[in-house]
């Protein structure tokens, strides 16, 4: 069975440009999470969706960053716009449900560079 | 609020001997306790986890871990380890609704 599968895997961008980055969950599973991993802060949670609904985004760092999960297979995460400042890895990840229990699996991460 | 420390940042050990990755948690209830692996340039996979039951967990890669509700640690061991192991740790605990915190992570380097 395929695993997380994000695009694209490497991305260099201007500052000021808009940047997508894109995920499909693995099929059967319900939640969904973005986290994002640097050097500073380590992995911090974004967003996370459960039955394509957005359940808590406490952890999106400001207006510039939004996430849509438009249907079951696919989710995707907006920079606008982008800053230096956001140059990290971001993973996607899901799960089967919400809960605590369940093993989150992750997809193999968009290294973004904003330059 | 749930937290987990990994005190070591890097560890180095030689190849063949064993290993131990300390982890600590802070958490209100039970709690769900994994470990990831982390290759360079690659995502995180998942070694064990830990729900109920037997304290001592054993996992992929010859990898085992043993919760220890007084000290509130998870630690992940293995008698022998391979030049592949080299990678970054993460310890990580499940909260409400699934939200994984994790540790700072610790990088494992092998010599040979």
């Amino acid at each position: 069975d395929a695993g997380v599968i994000q695009s694209p895997r490497h991305e260099v961008t201007e500052m000021g440009q808009e940047v997508t980055l894109r995920c499909k969950p693995i099929s059967g599973h319900n939640s969904l999470f973005w986290y994002r991993q640097t050097m500073m802060r380590g992995l911090e949670l974004l967003i996370y969706f459960n039955n394509n609904v957005p359940i808590d985004d406490s952890g999106m760092p400001e207006d510039r960053f939004s996430a849509k999960m438009p249907n079951a297979s696919f989710s995707t995460l907006k920079i606008q716009p982008s800053e230096p400042r956001d140059s990290a890895v971001y993973f996607c990840a899901s799960s089967l449900d919400v809960g605590a229990g369940n093993t989150i699996y992750f997809g193999e991460g968009s290294w973004l560079t904003v330059v | 609020a749930q937290s987990v420390t990994q005190p070591d940042i890097h560890i180095t050990v030689s190849e063949g001997a064993s290993l131990e990755l300390r982890c600590n948690y802070s958490y209100g209830a039970t709690p769900y306790l994994f470990w990831y692996v982390q290759s360079p340039g690659q995502g995180l996979q998942l070694l064990l986890k830990y729900f109920s039951g037997d304290t001592l967990v054993q996992g992929i890669k010859g990898f085992e871990a043993e919760f220890k509700r007084s000290q509130s640690s998870f630690n992940l061991r293995k008698p022998s380890v391979h030049w592949s192991d080299a990678a970054e740790y993460f310890c990580a605990v499940g909260a409400y609704g699934n939200k994984l915190v994790f540790g700072a992570g610790t990088i494992l380097r092998v010599k040979s």
